[in-house]
């Protein structure tokens, strides 16, 4: 199986900082990665798909990056209303889908 | 736009079978695949496997032995029913659109509010 390592696992910044995560997968999974933010007691959003790709309506100041193994998740200017964890998932071909553990992101 | 709404007993005894069910509206179930994933209190989020319109499953291997998901294309719903639980299976349940089935990817969007289901005698 795939596993998926993120980090790090928490982090506190200020508004207007540029966060960043990364998730790690166990082995080579292309582009095959994408992330979600969820805020206390709601479901997870779909924010980027396939690494890169910015999903419709989702503010500008969220991106992705990578590919193969090694991925970066940034937020260019933390806004109060992005906390939240923020959790990245992969799949393959068969498919098998695994989530990375999140990342909590805080106002300092 | 697509909603999802999941039902279903709140509370499961330990070794019975959960039973959950999700109702599509504002689209039509066809011509996308549909996965059920759990959230335990406090934890990560765990893939529990997909259903397409046609009856075509894929499961987490992890939970395969125990997983049954069927579709009512005349009712726009999808179920999931997980036998032989344990308190290891309490979590909050969602069920979400795989939008990414379309592309030849996965990727969940929208997700149903989630549903707290509680194994316990």
């Amino acid at each position: 199986d795939i596993q998926m390592t993120q980090s790090p696992s928490s982090l506190s910044a200020s508004v207007g900082d540029r966060v960043t995560i990364t998730c790690q997968a166990s082995q080579d999974i292309s582009n095959y990665l994408n992330w979600y933010q969820q805020k206390p007691g709601k479901a997870p959003k779909l924010l980027i798909y396939d690494a890169s790709n910015l999903e419709t309506g989702v503010p500008s100041r969220f991106s992705g990056s990578g590919s193969g193994t090694d991925f970066t998740f940034t937020i260019s200017s933390l806004q109060p209303e992005d906390i939240a964890t923020y959790y990245c998932q992969q799949y393959d071909n068969l498919p098998r889908v695994t989530f990375g553990p999140g990342t909590k992101v805080d106002i300092k | 736009q697509v909603q999802l709404q999941e039902s279903g007993p709140g509370l499961v005894k330990p070794s019975e079978t959960l039973s959950l069910t999700c109702t599509v509206s504002g689209g039509s179930i066809s011509s996308y695949y549909w996965s059920w994933i759990r959230q335990p209190a406090g934890k990560g989020l765990e893939w529990i496997g997909r259903i397409y319109p046609s009856g075509s499953t894929n499961y987490n291997p992890s939970l395969k032995s125990r997983v049954t998901m069927s579709v009512d294309t005349s009712k726009n719903q999808f179920s999931l029913r997980l036998s032989s639980v344990t308190a290891a299976d309490t979590a909050v349940y969602y069920c979400a659109r795989d939008r990414g089935s379309l592309l030849g990817g996965v990727w969940f969007d929208p997700w149903g509010q989630g549903t707290l289901v509680t194994v316990s005698s």
